[in-house]
């Protein structure tokens, strides 16, 4: 089974931070990567599939990047509607723990 | 509009089985995988089950594999998620979600989802 290690679980930026998040196969997954925001009592969002792709509607702050082993996520300038928690997905299907973002 | 409805959660004992609906509209049905996803309460998302445009190709996660059995009808435009032999690590909200792709392996993303129907296993 390929194992996926998101991180941090939590992080705190303040409004206008760039801030970063990170997920790593333990095997080589290509770019069959996507990431997704939930807020409290919401269903999770799709942002980015295919490592890279922004999903319809879904503003340009966000950002993936990454092939392989390792993949990034990006918020260019966090903004407070962001608080929630963050998931990758990868290969097959499996979800990343999470990472919970907050506002400083 | 695009949307998928839950229906059949409930209160169930440990050992018993559920079934599990999703209505679907707003979308050509079986042009897309279909998955179960779901959410113990406090904890993250775990991916249950997917199954492919034509139910011609289904995985599921080791914790469910052997007790719980995905279907689709196509002409209904309905997602089924039988349950069996439930247990307490079973609690959790559980999302039906459309796939971006034929089908549910590699991973194509989910861009879908309903607003979950909750499952509570207990005596």
């Amino acid at each position: 089974d390929i194992q996926m290690t998101q991180s941090p679980s939590s992080l705190s930026a303040s409004v206008g931070d760039r801030v970063t998040i990170t997920c790593q196969a333990s095997q080589d997954i290509s770019n069959y990567l996507n990431w997704y925001q939930q807020k409290p009592g919401k269903a999770p969002k799709l942002l980015i599939y295919d490592a890279s792709n922004l999903e319809t509607g879904v503003p340009s702050r966000f950002s993936g990047s990454g092939s392989g082993t390792d993949f990034t996520f990006t918020i260019s300038s966090l903004q407070p509607e962001d608080i929630a928690t963050y998931y990758c997905q990868q290969y097959d299907n499996l979800f990343g723990g999470g990472t919970k973002v907050e506002i400083k | 509009e695009v949307q998928l409805v839950e229906s059949g959660g409930g209160l169930v004992q440990p050992g018993r089985s559920l079934r599990l609906s999703c209505a679907a509209s707003g979308f050509t049905f079986d042009d897309y995988a279909m998955h179960w996803v779901r959410q113990a309460p406090g904890k993250g998302l775990e991916w249950v089950s997917g199954i492919s445009w034509n139910s011609g190709s289904i995985g599921y996660a080791d914790s469910v594999k052997g007790r719980f059995t995905i279907s689709r009808d196509n002409a209904k435009n309905s997602l089924y998620l039988q349950m069996n032999s439930l247990r307490a690590e079973d609690t959790a909200l559980y999302y039906c979600a459309k796939g971006l792709n034929h089908q549910w392996l590699p991973t194509g993303g989910m861009d879908v989802w309903g607003q979950g129907t909750t499952v509570t296993v207990s005596s």
